[in-house]
């Protein structure tokens, strides 16, 4: 079965600094890998995925993910955070049409 | 929005009662899914289905079951309540090899 591990699980940050979060799974199969976002009170929306070819993956809102295949991460990036931004954030691999997700990352950004 | 609703939206039960949720989805999706979130665990599979009455456990299916009698519901029911069950429930919906689609979810307090 497919497992997935985020750490920092609760990050604070000003606006305008970067984010990134990590994400690592172990499957021994193909995966399919999502990053997707809650905002408060709301359900889970699809920030990005990734199936196949350009590793580098560009989702909505300005974040963007990269899939290392020998490191099995898939780590999600966003150059400058907005308020607007907090949130938390799942990362989740898909094998054998089940999501696996991991603990969720909480991120809090100050104005 | 991928046509999901799941009723009730907020319940409170007392310990030992049988609770059913309901999950009803428009756009004819095979595949849907119950999921609990709790804080520190991020989401974690209870049931799926793959089609009418075809269903399968998740990684905490105990004190849980769930039917799907046409395309469009999912049920999933608690046969007899208790305080660990206190959760927000979330159903979605996909193809089975792409992203899922969540619906608003369910918050159930078990008193």
């Amino acid at each position: 079965a497919q497992s997935v591990s985020q750490h920092n699980h609760h990050v604070i940050l000003s606006e305008a600094a970067s984010l990134e979060l990590g994400c690592n799974y172990s499957y021994g199969g193909t995966v399919n890998l999502f990053w997707y976002v809650q905002y408060p009170g709301q359900h889970l929306q699809l920030l990005l995925k990734y199936f196949s070819g350009d590793p580098l993956v560009k989702g909505i809102k300005g974040f963007e993910a990269e899939f290392i295949k020998s490191k099995f991460s898939f780590n999600l990036r966003k150059p400058s955070v907005q308020w607007s931004d907090t949130a938390e954030y799942f990362c989740a691999v898909d094998g054998n049409n089940r999501l696996a997700f991991g603990k969720g990352n909480q991120v809090v950004v100050i104005p | 929005d991928a046509g999901i609703t799941q009723s009730p939206r907020h319940k409170v039960t007392e310990t030992g009662t049988p609770v059913t949720l309901r999950c009803h989805q428009t756009e004819n999706h095979r595949y849907m899914y119950w999921y609990r979130q709790d804080p520190g665990h991020g989401l974690r599979l209870i049931h799926y289905s793959y089609g009418v009455k075809d269903t399968d456990k998740g990684e905490v299916s105990d004190g849980y079951s769930v039917s799907r009698s046409k395309t469009e519901d999912f049920l999933l029911t608690l046969e007899s309540a208790t305080s660990s069950q206190t959760s927000v429930y979330f159903c979605a919906v996909g193809t089975g090899d792409d992203e899922q689609y969540f619906g608003p979810g369910t918050r159930l307090t078990v008193t």
